[in-house]
């Protein structure tokens, strides 16, 4: 089965500045896909950005950013010019390609919070 | 937008209670899924269903089960409340091709305590 850890439970970042946010997996599969997911206070988990394991280029979406390494397997996402409303919770979840369903393996998440 | 609804936002049941958690998605998608959050374990996969009257267990069924009647609605059913089931309940859903572009969408959570 695998698992996936966020190491940090909360982090802390300055309005405008960058912060990188860890999550390692453990799989014996070489095809999967992993995502990090963005929980506001009391609003709906929304999805932030994701990356194909079979790709090497790492995924961009506007201010996010990710840091893939498939070796190591670790999967950090980098949030560039922080604003107020990054503050939130961030899980990162991993997809199997082997298994159906569609399913998702989640990390334990990380509280951002963000000073303005 | 995709949306996917959740019958309540908060809910307080006695232990030893039936209790009915719905969750309704207006996207046609096939997949639908119940997660369980808790602080420091993340989400935990509790049933899904890849299609009306299937489903399948997750990570942690016990204590839970689930009906899906028609393709848009999934509900769990907590058969007998006890304390150990509050947490935050969350439903999402899916369609059912596995490409790069497949996401869950999640509704807003159902907050559920059982005293």
């Amino acid at each position: 089965a695998q698992t996936v850890t966020q190491s940090q439970p909360e982090m802390s970042v300055q309005e405008a500045e960058t912060v990188t946010l860890s999550c390692t997996y453990d799989t014996s599969e070489s095809d999967y896909y992993l995502f990090w997911y963005k929980q506001p206070p009391s609003r709906q988990m929304i999805l932030v950005i994701r990356q194909e394991a079979y790709k090497q280029q790492n995924a961009t979406e506007n201010r996010f950013s990710v840091n893939f390494q498939k070796a190591a397997k670790s999967f950090s996402l980098k949030i560039s010019d922080s604003q107020l409303g990054d503050a939130a919770m961030y899980f990162c979840a991993y997809r199997s390609e082997v298994y159906a369903g569609n399913m998702l393996t989640f990390g334990g998440g990380t509280r951002l919070m963000v000073k303005p | 937008d995709v949306k996917v609804t959740q019958s309540s936002r908060y809910l307080v049941k006695r232990t030893g209670e039936k209790v009915f958690l719905e969750c309704v998605q207006d996207m046609d998608h096939e997949n639908m899924f119940w997660y369980r959050q808790d602080p420091g374990l993340g989400l935990r996969l509790i049933y899904f269903s890849y299609d009306v009257k299937m489903k399948e267990k997750g990570d942690i069924p016990e204590g839970y089960s689930v009906s899906r009647e028609k393709k848009e609605r999934f509900s769990l059913i907590l058969e007998s409340a006890s304390t150990n089931q509050t947490s935050m309940y969350l439903c999402a859903s899916s369609p059912l091709d596995r490409g790069p572009n497949n996401e869950q969408f999640f509704g807003p959570g159902t907050r559920l305590t059982v005293l």
